[in-house]
């Protein structure tokens, strides 16, 4: 079993859809939680990041970690065409090797 | 500007051939690392550096090696490719702060093929 899954989509909304992007983990271990969007072709780039439990927004993005459930999740309101990307979320521990777990991606196609 | 870049893009090879992938950051980071990325798996970690000649093995090391001999540069060398290590490789660099979050920086990616 991987230690962090993620559903692959794709996930094909319309334009000002809100859009939910779920990942699940099993280690515990885990205090940093981030999310990053991949266009094609790109590399990865941070969109926000959260330490333990609890929610950060930051415009139309808004980031949710539940770790007694082991469950994050990532909000899109009022979505955008320039939203579409694969969204990867990612995990590390505070210390040690700073290693990023990723789950597997999420590809979101935002139709106009 | 402040990037990490990687050559080459893109490289298809034969089984055996040894290549290396090189990588460089301008952002004056300590640490360093290597991901493979395949379908279905994400992204895992090959190999990292926390500073000049520091080098320690990631999630997936075999049939890679890396060396870290100056602050900027941390080239991945494949001495016999096989076709299981054809895949999206990126670099990635971040600081090494004493606690709390860092941000690691991607570059754009290598695309492998081995034939």
């Amino acid at each position: 079993q991987k230690e962090v899954e993620q559903d692959p989509g794709p996930l094909s909304v319309p334009e000002g859809a809100i859009v939910s992007l779920n990942c699940t983990y099993s280690n515990s271990a885990f205090q940093y939680f981030m999310w990053y969007r991949q266009y094609s072709r790109k590399g990865p780039e941070l969109l926000m990041y959260t330490y333990s439990s609890g929610n950060k927004e930051d415009g139309r993005f808004t980031a949710q970690v539940d770790k007694s459930s082991k469950y994050i999740s990532l909000f899109i309101r009022d979505s955008q065409p320039s939203d579409s990307a694969t969204y990867l979320c990612a995990m590390s521990a505070a210390t040690g090797r700073r290693a990023l777990t990723f789950g597997s991606g999420t590809r979101l196609q935002v139709q106009p | 500007e402040a990037q990490v870049t990687q050559n080459p893009r893109y490289l298809i090879t034969v089984t055996g051939k040894k290549l290396t992938v090189t990588c460089s950051q301008n952002m004056n980071h300590e640490y360093m690392s290597w991901y493979r990325q395949d379908p279905g798996l994400g992204l895992r970690q090959i190999y990292y550096s926390m500073n000049v000649e520091v080098t320690d093995k990631g999630d997936v090391p075999e049939g890679y090696k890396v060396s870290r001999k100056e602050k900027r540069n941390f080239p991945l060398i494949l001495e016999s490719p096989s076709p299981n290590q054809t895949s999206l490789y990126f670099c990635a660099s971040s600081f090494t702060s004493t606690g709390g979050f860092y941000e690691q920086y991607f570059g754009p990616g290598t695309r492998l093929t081995v034939t």
